[in-house]
Formats: structure tokens, C-alpha cells, sequence
């Protein structure tokens, strides 16, 4: 089945430690994106890419890093200077960079900071 | 700067009853409007979309309004159910199209 697979799905971090969340699409889609959810609130943009080795800050990059080195896998890093990383983080992909038609969100990685 | 306005307080109704959730939002002149499904700890799932030219849409017993005028999307669920209980995300494009804004979510809880 095609899809979207995030992984882990929860993640402890200690403080000062980055941490990679893995994503990988088999859709063929060209577009990706990460988002943040905080309890009780929307999704915020952190990163996307509508190219391979290209990518675009959202409205939360700061603390965040991202590659786009093949098609199908987009990982994000949580780097130390991201004070405030305790979320769940939900990547989504489209089959295009118009979002015309809705995107296909993976589970999402819960993570913590200990 | 653009906001996107959900009711951030649950809504409670009874199986059988129709179910209507509000997205308002200013300071955006969307070129469309994604409504979606999210259920706990878990990814939102994509429902319907719906175009700045047209005034409304059905899927099975959903439907959505779009009133450019009022700045407002309305969600319906007909003849809900236990089922249909989750959280229900709207979510703005503009004609660039390069990613959406979405609203904050609003639960509903459909009671047997």
C-alpha cells in the first residue's frame, strides 16, 4: 500500500541532544512538509521541499533542519537550539506543489524532551 | 497577518443530528479550502476540497459551504454517528499553491 511512514513513533530527547525523525513517502509525490502540533492547536509549517535537494523555511524553521536528498525521504532534525521541542510532528506529502488535492499526512513522531 | 478561526470548544450533539463546524478566517483571499479529519495520535486524513468559485460541495453525508463574502467555510455531517467523533481541520491554499494554512481544529463528540 503506498503511503506515508514516519518513524519513531515517540522520541525522547535529552536536553542538548539533536534528534532525526524519519519520513518516507512511496507516493511519488514531489512535494513534502513537516508540521508541529501543539495541544489544542493548528498545524505549523516548519519546513518544505517541492524538488529534490531543494527546500523552503516555513513559519517555525528556527531549530529545525531538513534535507531533500532523494525523492522519497525527507527527514527532519531537531537540533539543541530548538528550545521548546516537546510536540507531535506530522509530515505530509502532495502530488504536487499546489495542494489541490489534499495532502497525505503520515502517524506522526510524539516527541519529548526528558 | 492571516488567521484562521475554528471553535476551539468541543461540540457535543446526538447521533442522528447533523453536525455543522465553522471556518472563518481574514486577512486571506484563499484560492481554495481543504477540510480534514484528525483522530488522536494520529496524521489528519484529507475529506473534501472546495474552490473559491464554488458555493458548496458533497461527499456521502458531508458537506461543505464556501461564502467569500462572509470569509467563511461551513462543515455538515448529516445523520451523525459515534463514528464521526474527531477533530475536523480546515485548511487554507492561496493560487501559488505552495502549501496550505490550517486552522486550529475543532472537536466533535457524537453521543449514541
Amino acid at each position: 500500500d503506498g503511503g506515508i511512514t514516519q518513524s519513531p513513533k515517540y522520541l525522547f530527547r535529552k536536553e542538548g541532544q539533536n534528534v532525526t525523525l524519519s519520513c518516507e513517502q512511496n507516493l511519488n509525490h514531489d512535494a513534502m512538509y513537516w508540521y508541529r502540533q501543539d495541544p489544542g492547536q493548528g498545524l505549523r509549517l516548519i519546513y518544505y521541499s517541492q524538488i529534490v535537494n531543494d527546500f523552503q523555511k516555513g513559519d517555525i524553521a528556527e531549530g529545525y533542519s531538513v534535507s531533500r536528498e532523494k525523492k522519497e525521504s525527507f527527514p527532519l532534525t531537531v537540533t539543541s537550539a530548538q528550545k521548546n521541542p516537546t510536540a507531535f510532528y506530522l509530515c505530509a506529502s502532495s502530488s504536487t506543489g499546489l495542494a489541490l488535492y489534499g495532502y497525505t499526512f503520515g502517524s506522526g513522531t510524539r516527541l519529548t524532551v526528558v | 497577518s492571516q488567521k484562521i478561526e475554528q471553535n476551539s470548544e468541543a461540540l457535543n450533539i446526538q447521533e442522528g443530528k447533523t453536525a455543522t463546524l465553522t471556518c472563518n478566517y481574514t486577512n486571506y483571499s484563499p484560492a481554495y479550502l481543504q477540510w480534514y479529519r484528525q483522530d488522536p495520535g494520529r496524521g489528519p486524513v484529507f475529506l473534501l476540497l472546495i474552490r473559491e468559485n464554488e458555493k458548496e460541495k458533497r461527499k456521502e453525508r458531508l458537506k461543505v459551504t464556501f461564502d467569500t463574502t462572509l470569509k467563511q467555510s461551513l462543515f455538515h455531517i448529516t445523520a451523525s454517528q459515534p463514528a464521526d467523533s474527531a477533530t475536523y481541520l480546515c485548511a487554507l491554499g492561496n493560487n501559488a499553491g505552495n502549501m496550505l494554512t490550517f486552522g486550529g481544529g475543532t472537536r466533535l463528540m457524537v453521543k449514541p
